[in-house]
């Protein structure tokens, strides 16, 4: 099973662009990788989903190296709002369901 | 749509004691998963279900457990409660079969003393 790793924590201002990444080595071939939303007292909330290459969506920008081993999400011009904490999840389903998150990484957005 | 709901929301219960939380999914959605969360070890796969099947379980006790209705509806209950079980427990439903983006409920925040 893939094991994954994030940064603890990073700082950001408002306005700029961040990029966090999610270290899986083991991924295996049909392992697809999620990133998640967390704020305090809620559940994780689905930001982006891919498995190679790039994706982007109205929020966020996933890039896939083509070994998988690692993945980055990058939040353009964050705001305030977007302080959370950010997981990515490594999800198997080759003839088992097992989903492998990160140890989440704490963005904080300053002014 | 209305969202995952689980409830109880919060929960007390005390070392020994067994607990059932329960998890009502976005209505259509066949895939229920559940996950604990903890400062210590963050978010750690229980268990998956989807159309009444488990289909997978993660390295949790045997006092783990859960089941899935015929409405989609799950709960997960816990037997013989330790102090480490102290936790939010979420619950995430998915359209399925694949499990590809889940849409996670507020959690249940289970304390055992």
């Amino acid at each position: 099973l893939a094991k994954t790793t994030q940064p603890i924590s990073m700082d950001s201002y408002e306005g700029q662009e961040v990029n966090i990444t999610c270290s899986h080595n083991n991924i295996a071939t049909n392992d697809y990788i999620t990133w998640y939303q967390q704020f305090p007292s809620q559940g994780p909330r689905f930001i982006i989903q891919g498995y190679k290459t790039k994706v982007t969506n109205e929020v966020a920008s996933l890039f896939i190296p083509a070994d998988r081993k690692s993945s980055t999400l990058s939040l353009p011009r964050v705001s305030l709002s977007d302080t959370a904490v950010y997981y990515c999840l490594v999800g198997s389903f080759s003839g088992t369901y097992k989903y492998i998150f990160g140890t989440g990484t704490r963005l904080k957005v300053l002014a | 749509k209305a969202g995952v709901t689980q409830t109880p929301r919060y929960l007390i219960k005390t070392r020994g004691q067994q607990v059932t939380l329960s998890c009502s999914p976005i209505s259509g959605h066949r895939s229920v998963s559940w996950y604990q969360q903890t400062p210590g070890q963050g978010l750690q796969f229980l268990f998956e279900y989807f159309s009444e099947t488990q289909r997978n379980k993660g390295n949790f006790p045997g006092r783990f457990s859960g089941r899935q209705f015929s409405n989609s509806r799950s709960e997960m209950n816990v037997s013989t409660l330790e102090l480490g079980d102290s936790a939010l427990y979420l619950c995430a439903s998915s359209p399925g079969p694949l499990p590809n983006e889940q849409y996670f409920g507020p959690g249940t925040r289970l304390t055992v003393t």
